[in-house]
């Protein structure tokens, strides 16, 4: 198994610009989320999905959108980025029955 | 917000000492699990500990929880240059009606051995 993978490793981006970041987990695992990773803040809940079709807002939800239209890929998508988003975001999976989250290797995001 | 915070922030010490880092929580929760983080890696899950436990083990890893203080601390005896990482503390909370449980996350101790 691949386990969880996440493209594009590294991205810039201009202020306004659009992008998705893709997150992919091959595990058949029902709970999928986004976190944010900032100097001295850990890691931060942006969005989650409990199943294909189930999407919820985490803590820091504002400028992202997600969609969850398979079971495998949960892509977060930036609508018009701002430096205060730039960061490392993880993705991450879970399986419904259990509780150990499996973190993608992250991207590395600047907007400048 | 912030549910878990550990303590201390950094802690450096020599190879075959025991590092222990501790994490205290705000609200009642399900279970606590500790998270390592190589620098530029992503997060891998070490160990859980359900709330009706009060320690765990495995391999090298010790972990202790104090639901009347929440708080639970990890321990890592004989250390190695590879356990140098990052390490956070993650609480998931009992689901509120129509939610669902996530993970929050602390800020991390960022933990040296020196060889």
């Amino acid at each position: 198994n691949a386990g969880v993978t996440q493209t594009p490793k590294f991205q810039v981006l201009k202020t306004g610009q659009s992008m998705t970041l893709q997150c992919a987990q091959d595990m058949n695992h029902e709970y999928m989320s986004w976190y944010r990773q900032d100097p001295g803040m850990g890691l931060r809940l942006i969005h989650y999905s409990v199943g294909a079709g189930i999407t919820d807002q985490g803590e820091v939800p504002n400028g992202y959108n997600v969609s969850r239209s398979t079971t495998e890929d949960f892509p977060l998508r930036l609508l018009s980025a701002a430096p205060s988003q730039t960061s490392v975001y993880f993705c991450a999976s879970r399986s419904g029955q259990g509780y150990e989250q499996y973190f993608g290797p992250g991207t590395r995001l600047t907007v400048t | 917000s912030q549910q878990g915070e550990e303590d201390p922030q950094a802690l450096s010490i020599q190879e075959g000492e025991n590092a222990t880092m501790n994490c205290s929580y705000k609200t009642s929760i399900n279970n606590l699990q500790w998270y390592r983080q190589n620098s530029g890696r992503g997060l891998v899950h070490l160990i859980l500990i359900r709330s009706n436990e009060r320690e765990k083990h495995s391999g090298r890893l010790r972990v202790t929880l104090d639901t009347s203080k929440k708080s639970s601390s990890l321990l890592i005896t004989a250390s190695r240059a590879a356990d140098t990482a990052s390490y956070f503390c993650a609480t998931a909370s009992p689901v509120t009606q129509g939610g669902s449980e996530k993970l929050v996350f602390g800020k991390g101790t960022k933990l040296t051995v020196n060889p």
